[in-house]
This record gives C-alpha cells, sequence and structure tokens, in this order.
C-alpha cells in the first residue's frame, strides 16, 4: 500500500503550548484521514481531507491537506492534558483499506 | 448500539496453540477489518472483507486466517501461535458509501504468546 511516514515520533510538550504532527508521501494522496487513539484504548476518528489546499478546524486542531496532496498537518493550540495520545494520518487509494502512519505520541504536562 | 465489539479482551497463548477472536458489529457495516498494533509500528492490516463471505489478504496475512459467515461477525483465527504474534488485535468497520472512509474500531484483544 501506499505509505504516509508521519514526523515527529514523539513530542513532549507543557501543557498551553502549540503542538503539530506532519505526515508525507512520496507520492499524490486521494484523500487523507486522522485518528486519535488515548494510552490503552482504540482509534478514534477525528477527520478526513480531500481536498488540495483543504483547512478544517475542529475547536482547537487545525487539519491541513497540502496543495500538492502529498502532505497532511495537525495543529493543536494550546494543548490541554485531555489531548495526550497517539495521532496516525491514514490515506485509502484503494477505496477498500487504509494504510496508518506510525503515528505521532503527545505527551502533554501539566 | 454497541457498536464494534471484541471477544476476548485479553488471551495468553503458549506456542502452537489456537485461537479465534471474535469481532461483532451491529452498525449493519459491509466492510470489516482486522489490525495488529505493535509498539512504534502502527496499524498494520492483517486481513478484511468487503462482504458476507468474502475475504481478502492485507499487509501481513501469514500465519492468520479469517472468515466472514454472517454480516456481522468477522472472525480472526490462529492456528499456531507464535511469540511473534503477540500483539494488540483491533477490529474495524465501516460503510461503503461514497469517499466517507471512517472507520469504527473495537476496544482491541491484547494477545501474548508464550
Amino acid at each position: 500500500g501506499q505509505q504516509v511516514m508521519q514526523i515527529p515520533q514523539y513530542q513532549h510538550v507543557q501543557e498551553g503550548e502549540d503542538f503539530t504532527t506532519y505526515c508525507n508521501s512520496s507520492t499524490t494522496l486521494s484523500n487523507i484521514q486522522w485518528y486519535k487513539q488515548r494510552p490503552g484504548g482504540h482509534p478514534v476518528f477525528l477527520i478526513q481531507l480531500v481536498k488540495s489546499g483543504e483547512v478544517k478546524k475542529q475547536k482547537r486542531l487545525t487539519f491541513q491537506f497540502g496543495e500538492a496532496k502529498k502532505n497532511s498537518s495537525l495543529h493543536i493550540t494550546a494543548t490541554q492534558t485531555t489531548d495526550v495520545g497517539t495521532y496516525f494520518c491514514a490515506n485509502s487509494n484503494s477505496g477498500y483499506a487504509l494504510n496508518f502512519g506510525k503515528g505521532t505520541s503527545l505527551l502533554v504536562t501539566p | 448500539n454497541a457498536g464494534v465489539t471484541q471477544t476476548p479482551k485479553f488471551r495468553v497463548l503458549k506456542t502452537g496453540q489456537s485461537m479465534t477472536l471474535l469481532c461483532a458489529q451491529d452498525m449493519n457495516h459491509e466492510y470489516m477489518y482486522w489490525y495488529r498494533q505493535d509498539p512504534g509500528m502502527g496499524l498494520r492490516l492483517i486481513h478484511y472483507s468487503v462482504g458476507e463471505g468474502t475475504t481478502a489478504k492485507g499487509e501481513v496475512p501469514d500465519g492468520y486466517n479469517v472468515s466472514r459467515l454472517k454480516k456481522q461477525n468477522f472472525l480472526l483465527g490462529l492456528e499456531s501461535a507464535a511469540p511473534s504474534q503477540t500483539s494488540v488485535y483491533f477490529c474495524a468497520s465501516r460503510e461503503t458509501s461514497g469517499w466517507y472512509n471512517e472507520q469504527f474500531f473495537g476496544p482491541g484483544t491484547r494477545l501474548t504468546v508464550l
């Protein structure tokens, strides 16, 4: 499947700081999804992006899809301890299955 | 609605033993998936099904078999467990309409093979 690379692998921030994770591909993606997995939990869908240059916001979370549709980012403004977890990007060019990145683990200390 | 459920939640096996993991969904979804999650490896697709009676291989299918005899159930079998199969296993399902690919995940099964 099409590989998506995520950076960084880990990020440790103080509560209130911003956080960004990046998802990159060497080829054009038809869409990108983002999931969040809390420690000990299961992945939960956050959002899907399909259009070139698309930007979507969910409260303090901002999701972007690059103009060339080869990269995406998730930015969290003013992190809170509830943001702790691993954030995965995934793409589905086949229409059947998702290819997940390896995730970015976010730790927020109060 | 219970969503996606998985049985059992935890299991310890000895090398060579067999077991079946059960996934059930009550959302009438056509597509179902089995993933394994290992530290630093993300989620890797084992097998998936696009409808009752159909199955297909994913990225890491070796050592696993699956069956989809009923639309709501997707079974994952390990015929002869190996320590390399120690992992957390997640089942997921989704609708098929359009490009809305949201997958709904079960709570996971933590399997240890000694």
